[in-house]
Order: C-alpha cells, then sequence, then structure tokens
C-alpha cells in the first residue's frame, strides 16, 4: 500500500492565483483531513471529510475549499492564492475518528 | 479557549539516555491521545497512543502516560537514538463521537546528542 499520496510536493504561485493540491489514500478509510503547518507550529485543521459526499470545516477553512467525491480522494482547492497561504499542507486518513491519523508527506506551498 | 500544549519547545539528550517529553491538555472531556513524531521533510509519523481509560501503554522503546488528574501526557523513549531527533507532537480528541478529531500542540524538538 502506498497509504497516503500527496501531489505536487512543491509549488511556488503568484498572487490571485489558483491551484488544486491533490490528495489520494489506498486504505479504504472513511476520514481525510487537511492541515496546514506554518513553521515551528503545530498542525491547523482547515477541512475535513468522515466519508464520500460529506465534508466539514475546521478550524482554519478560509480561502479554502473540498470536495470529497470518492473513498479515496480528497482534493483541496486554493481560488485565490493569498501570501498568508504560504505553508505545509499535510492530508492525512484514518478510518474512524478517534484513530491514529495517516499523513502524507506534505506540499510545500509558496505564494508570491 | 481548550488547547493542548507542550511544556518545552527543545530537548536535548545524550545518545542512550532516557528521554521524556511532556504535555499538558486543558480538555477533561478529551478520552484518546495521542503521539506523533514528525523528522525534516517528512510527515506526521504515528507513535503511540492511549485511550482515557488507561493511564500507561508500552510499545517498542516508548511509553507513553496519562495522569486525568492534572490532565498531564508523558513520552518516554528508552535509550534515546540519534534516529530519534525529530519533533514530537500530542494530540487530543477533545470530543467524543463519531464526528471526533483530533487537536494537536505545537511540538517539541528532540535533539539527540552523540
Amino acid at each position: 500500500n502506498a497509504g497516503v499520496t500527496q501531489t505536487p510536493k512543491f509549488r511556488i504561485l503568484k498572487i490571485g492565483q489558483s491551484m488544486t493540491l491533490q490528495c489520494t489514500q489506498d486504505m479504504n478509510h472513511n476520514y481525510m483531513y487537511w492541515y496546514r503547518q506554518d513553521p515551528g507550529m503545530g498542525l491547523k485543521l482547515i477541512y475535513y471529510s468522515v466519508g464520500a459526499g460529506i465534508t466539514d470545516k475546521g478550524e482554519v477553512p478560509n480561502g479554502y475549499n473540498v470536495s470529497r467525491s470518492t473513498t479515496e480522494d480528497f482534493p483541496l482547492r486554493l481560488e485565490l492564492a493569498a501570501p498568508s497561504q504560504t505553508s505545509v499542507y499535510f492530508c492525512a486518513s484514518s478510518p474512524q475518528g478517534s484513530q491514529p491519523q495517516h499523513f502524507g508527506d506534505g506540499t510545500r506551498l509558496s505564494i508570491l | 479557549g481548550e488547547s493542548v500544549g507542550l511544556h518545552l519547545p527543545t530537548l536535548s539528550v545524550q545518545e542512550g539516555d532516557n528521554s521524556i517529553i511532556n504535555c499538558a491538555y486543558s480538555n477533561s472531556a478529551s478520552d484518546y491521545f495521542i503521539w506523533y513524531k514528525q523528522e525534516s521533510g517528512k510527515g506526521p509519523q504515528f507513535i503511540i497512543d492511549i485511550r482515557s481509560n488507561m493511564d500507561k501503554r508500552q510499545g517498542q522503546r516508548v511509553t507513553v502516560l496519562l495522569n486525568k488528574t492534572v490532565k498531564h501526557l508523558s513520552l518516554q523513549i528508552a535509550a534515546t537514538q540519534p534516529g530519534d531527533s525529530a519533533v514530537y507532537f500530542c494530540a487530543e480528541n477533545p470530543r467524543r463521537g463519531a464526528n471526533s478529531k483530533l487537536t494537536f500542540g505545537k511540538g517539541i524538538t528532540l535533539s539527540v546528542r552523540p
């Protein structure tokens, strides 16, 4: 199993551009999550999903959108990139809520 | 507000010594706790977890202790090795039920001296 796969690994955007961060998992997990991690800080939850067709906001959802059309995929969309969105983005999945989350290796995003 | 925090931002230990990483949590309703390890350039990796009906759980070279009275969580690493150098995060599940999700602390850097 590949686990949680994120693409791209690195990206530089200009202010106002849009992009989609891809996340896929092959563990048949119901729950999927998007976090951002700023330098020297912990993880902040952006959005999460408890199953296909269901998404909900986390702690810092502004400026982002998600969709969950399949169990495997949970893309994160930035519509109008802003410098404040420069961060490392991690996708994770778990079978249920109170169980260990499995993380991808992150997407490093810089917005200039 | 509710939060999960770590007492020290960095910890330096001698190779071969035992390491103890501490974490305080503020939500007495939290029922599930996890420790993660994050190496440079990688995503967090699950180390060990514990539920609130336990006060100790052991893994391979690691032990997690939970003190619900003082809302304190600790991770003990036996015979610390250079490969243990990383950032360690504690996380709590502050909400019971199917839609529960984790709240992460800021992390502590463990540096192992040769």
